[in-house]
């Protein structure tokens, strides 16, 4: 079945370290973007791509990093200068860009700083 | 002020009973978007709409966009659409409200 599937759904991560988050899609979606969730505010946009080779940033970029080499990968970085990462990061697709389609959202990664 | 705002944030109803959830916004848009999070935290889009009304099985979202306002309706409400209800709407790229945490006991 198409759909979206985040990995790993939980992570730990000690201050100081990189971690990737991964997110792949069979949907032949050119759009694709990584949210991030904390409790009781609305998800918020941290980088997208409408195309292969490239990205914008959304409206809370610092401290990630992005790259889109595959129309089927997003993976999302975040680096050691994000100052606070613990958050659970979903990663979404749609046909075309920035809300003019359905979204498809994967099930989400919990990323806890230790 | 948020650019949208749901009510209820918090909303628990006994099976059965009919459901609605509010959405308001407070610029324009080109569509509106109804999601759903389960509680492991997976989404799932529900509606997408940008004049009217659409029904999908038990589940009715309708717009007006002259009042920039939105609902959400259940009917004969079941324990198993306890969920968070996410309205999002599209001026140029997505924002989302803050969501709607729905708790329907048997």
């Amino acid at each position: 079945d198409g759909g979206i599937t985040q990995s790993p759904k939980y992570l730990f991560r000690k201050e100081g370290q990189n971690v990737t988050l991964s997110c792949e899609q069979n949907l032949n979606h050119d759009a694709m973007y990584w949210y991030r969730q904390d409790p009781g505010q609305g998800l918020r946009l941290i980088y997208y791509s409408q195309i292969v080779n490239d990205f914008q940033k959304g409206d809370i970029a610092e401290g990630y990093s992005v790259s889109r080499e595959k129309k089927e990968s997003f993976p999302l970085t975040v680096t050691s200068a994000q100052k606070n990462p613990t958050a659970f990061y979903l990663c979404a697709s749609s046909i075309v860009g920035l809300g003019g389609g359905e979204l498809f959202f994967g099930e989400g990664s919990r990323l806890t700083v230790l | 002020k948020n650019e949208v705002e749901q009510s209820p944030q918090n909303l628990t109803a006994q099976e059965g009973e009919f459901i609605t959830i509010n959405c308001s916004y407070s610029v324009g848009i080109s569509a509106l978007h109804w999601l759903q999070q389960h509680p492991g935290g997976g989404i799932v889009s529900l509606f997408m709409l940008s004049s009217g009304k659409k029904k999908h099985g038990r589940l009715i979202a309708t717009i007006n966009i002259q009042e920039k306002h939105s609902s959400l309706h259940i009917t004969a409400s079941h324990p198993r659409d306890s969920a968070v209800y996410i309205c999002a709407v599209n001026p140029q790229k997505l924002v989302f409200g803050q969501g709607t945490r729905l708790t329907i006991n048997p």
